[in-house]
């Protein structure tokens, strides 16, 4: 099956820095997703990303499927930003509309 | 509902017990997902449901693990003879059939 791999696996941040996440994925894909997790464990849509890109507030997304691999960018990052990210596919040739998700970045915004 | 509704939160249950777990999609939802994560991993698929039948059943651990969805609406999850490694947070989704997945705040199942 398809294989999904992030990075980093950890980062911390001062608040107000800027940061790159990175997903990279080994076959093609129907659908990519990016969540937070917060720390109450709620999983929040942040992207749907199958190519292409997109922006919402501090948030934006890059995804290039040729390349196999999406980037989530974080401006300006806040204590509430702090959780894990995951990235999120759907196997093109699968069979399945089922997503697979990364191990995720964990991220700490310190004051 | 407005959002994916899950019960109960909390189920803590003795080694060898009977578990459902219950979820509500997002009203209008064809497709509904169940996932389990464990303390610092991702989400693990189970099963995914379109309508009511189910489409992928692949990633249910053993025959412990069953799951219905009767009327295409609201799916249980369900647990025999419970063992500690059952213990995860079980996490439930739902899409419109377009791709988008939105998971509801989990039920978090403790063994003992």
């Amino acid at each position: 099956g398809i294989q999904v791999e992030q990075s980093p696996p950890d980062l911390i941040l001062q608040e107000g820095a800027n940061s790159t996440l990175r997903c990279n994925f080994s076959d093609s894909v129907n659908n990519l997703q990016w969540f937070h997790q917060n720390p109450w464990g709620q999983l929040i849509n942040l992207f749907y990303i199958p190519s292409g890109t997109k922006q919402n507030g501090r948030l934006s997304a890059t995804t290039v499927a040729t390349e196999r691999y999406s980037l989530l960018y974080i401006s300006s990052s806040q204590t509430t930003d702090s959780g894990v990210y995951f990235c999120a596919v759907e196997e093109a040739q699968g069979g399945s509309e089922k997503l697979v998700f990364g191990k995720g970045t964990k991220l700490t915004v310190n004051p | 509902g407005a959002g994916v509704s899950q019960t109960p939160s909390n189920k803590v249950t003795e080694k060898g017990k009977y578990v459902e777990l219950r979820c509500d999609p997002i009203s209008g939802h064809t497709a509904l997902y169940w996932y389990r994560q464990s303390l610092g991993q991702g989400p693990e698929f189970l099963i995914y449901f379109q309508g009511t039948g189910a489409a992928d059943d692949s990633g249910l651990p053993n025959d412990r693990f069953f799951a219905v969805r009767p009327e295409g609406s609201v799916s249980t999850l369900k647990i025999q003879r419970t063992e500690r490694g059952d213990s995860a947070v079980y996490l439930c989704a739902s899409s419109s059939g377009i791709g988008e997945l939105f998971f509801g705040e989990g039920s978090r199942l403790t063994v003992l």
